[in-house]
């Protein structure tokens, strides 16, 4: 089954920077991937996503791109603030009937 | 729309009895998945189901887990004989059937299960 990495586990950055989490997945028939911020007590939502047929997706502050050959994405946060602190989670799908596989979460805590 | 809704929202079990939790889908979504968080981890799946159907249940464990979703009502997770390992935050979410929109996951609010 699919089999998602990500890292890294925590990540601190200064206001103002920017953040970088990266997930790869195991298999290439997988074609959606989202990410969810979960901030502390609270459920997983959904902030970005992104499918096999687009290579980079922007919507503010955030992105995300995808590298299919190398079966990698990321999620880039630019201009960083304090209520971006959250555990970030990366996920991916084969296709409409399978699950979501999510990757392990990162930390991101940032600090003012 | 009221969005994905889980009770209880907080449940207490002394070990050995039985923990039902509940989550009705957002209107108009017929596909439910139940995760479930250890405190400080990800998010592991469970099970997938429509309605009167499992789709994938891998992540379920063997023993004492269970879960159904009725043509009418919401979908429960039952864990038998509870242990102070299923101690843990449960969380439902759900996705409409159709194509158009089906990947989108929505998560309910959880169902945080304290085992003593």
């Amino acid at each position: 089954g699919e089999n998602v990495e990500q890292h890294p586990s925590t990540l601190s950055v200064q206001e103002g920077d920017s953040a970088v989490i990266k997930c790869t997945y195991s298999d290439s028939a997988s074609n959606y991937f989202p990410w969810y911020k979960q901030e502390l007590g609270k459920r997983p939502q959904l902030i970005i996503d992104i499918r096999s047929n687009v290579g980079e997706k922007k919507d503010q502050r955030i992105a995300v791109t995808l590298n299919k050959t190398a079966k990698h994405f990321s999620l880039h946060i630019t201009e960083t603030q304090p209520e971006d602190s959250a555990v970030y989670f990366c996920a991916a799908r084969l296709n409409y009937g399978q699950n979501f596989v999510f990757g392990p979460g990162t930390r991101l805590s940032v600090l003012p | 729309n009221a969005g994905v809704m889980q009770n209880p929202r907080h449940l207490v079990r002394r070990r050995g009895q039985e923990a039902r939790l509940r989550c009705s889908p957002m209107k108009g979504h017929s596909h439910v998945y139940w995760y479930r968080q250890l405190p400080e981890e990800g998010l592991k799946f469970m099970v997938y189901l429509q309605k009167e159907n499992i789709i994938d249940e891998s992540g379920m464990p063997k023993e004492r887990f269970s879960a159904e979703f009725p043509k009418e009502g919401p979908s429960i997770l039952r864990i038998q004989q509870v242990v102070r390992g299923d101690s843990a935050a449960y969380f439902c979410a759900s996705s409409p059937a159709q194509a158009a929109g089906a990947n989108v996951l929505t998560f309910g609010a959880g169902s945080r299960l304290t085992v003593l």
